[in-house]
């Protein structure tokens, strides 16, 4: 059974920063791309970042390019997502999910996400 | 950039069939998949329908997808309803290597 475990959220002032991680079990870990999606309370969801499998590939939203980094660690199954120069706009909750394998582009897409960590940036 | 277009919300009775609507505007859809997830309150979202008109195993056939490329949208039709179908809906497509979601709908069953 695919899970994932997202943590490290939680209060942080504007112009700080955090770590999430997402820890993966149930499947190879080491074959897929993964990515992270927000969802700002009583919201949509809106993409946040990709990593392809081999963690050599990124990819960002353009609100938050410049100001968080994704990673990944394969031989602990863990993917990462470290977010600075926060903002309240950055309030929500983060999910992170599996996306394809061996896949480009269209064909990659998120099919398995965890329950989320909820980060509020508040003074 | 691609916008997806949602209705904010459709109401149906359990039993009935309701069809929910993606319109894409500022690209096409037919060159790019669309996913539909579900996401229940309170509970992380799942993938419903992938590559337009897939079903992953486990979601029933009661739950279906389509695409028209004449009006660049994509549809989700949920027939039989049933009141565990109430949740908030969303299309999710790709372009210029970015991610795209569509604002969600919510779907009462009533």
């Amino acid at each position: 059974e695919v899970q994932l475990l997202e943590s490290g959220g939680g209060l942080v002032q504007p112009g700080g920063s955090l770590r999430l991680s997402c820890a993966a079990s149930g499947f190879t870990f080491n074959i897929y791309a993964m990515g992270w999606v927000r969802q700002a309370p009583g919201k949509g969801l809106e993409w946040v970042s990709v990593n392809t499998a081999n963690g050599i590939g990124t990819l960002y939203a353009d609100s938050v390019k410049g100001r968080v980094t994704i990673s990944r660690d394969n031989s602990r199954n863990i993917l990462y997502l470290q977010m600075d120069s926060l903002r309240a706009e950055d309030t929500a909750t983060y999910y992170c999910a599996r996306w394809g394998q061996s896949c480009s582009g269209a064909s990659c897409y998120p099919d398995y996400w965890g329950q989320g960590t909820l980060v509020t940036v508040s003074s | 950039n691609l916008m997806l277009t949602q209705p904010h919300s459709v109401s149906e009775s359990p039993g009935k069939t309701v069809t929910i609507s993606c319109t894409g505007s500022g690209g096409s859809l037919a060159s790019n998949y669309v996913q539909w997830y579900q996401q229940r309150p309170g509970s992380a979202p799942i993938i419903i329908i992938y590559k337009y008109n897939q079903r992953p195993s486990g979601v029933p056939d009661r739950f279906s997808g389509s695409i028209d490329s004449s009006s660049n949208s994509a549809s989700l039709t949920i027939s039989g309803l049933k009141t565990e179908d109430e949740a908030d809906y969303y299309c999710q497509s790709f372009d210029s290597w970015k991610w795209v979601f569509g604002g969600g709908t919510q779907l009462t069953v009533l």
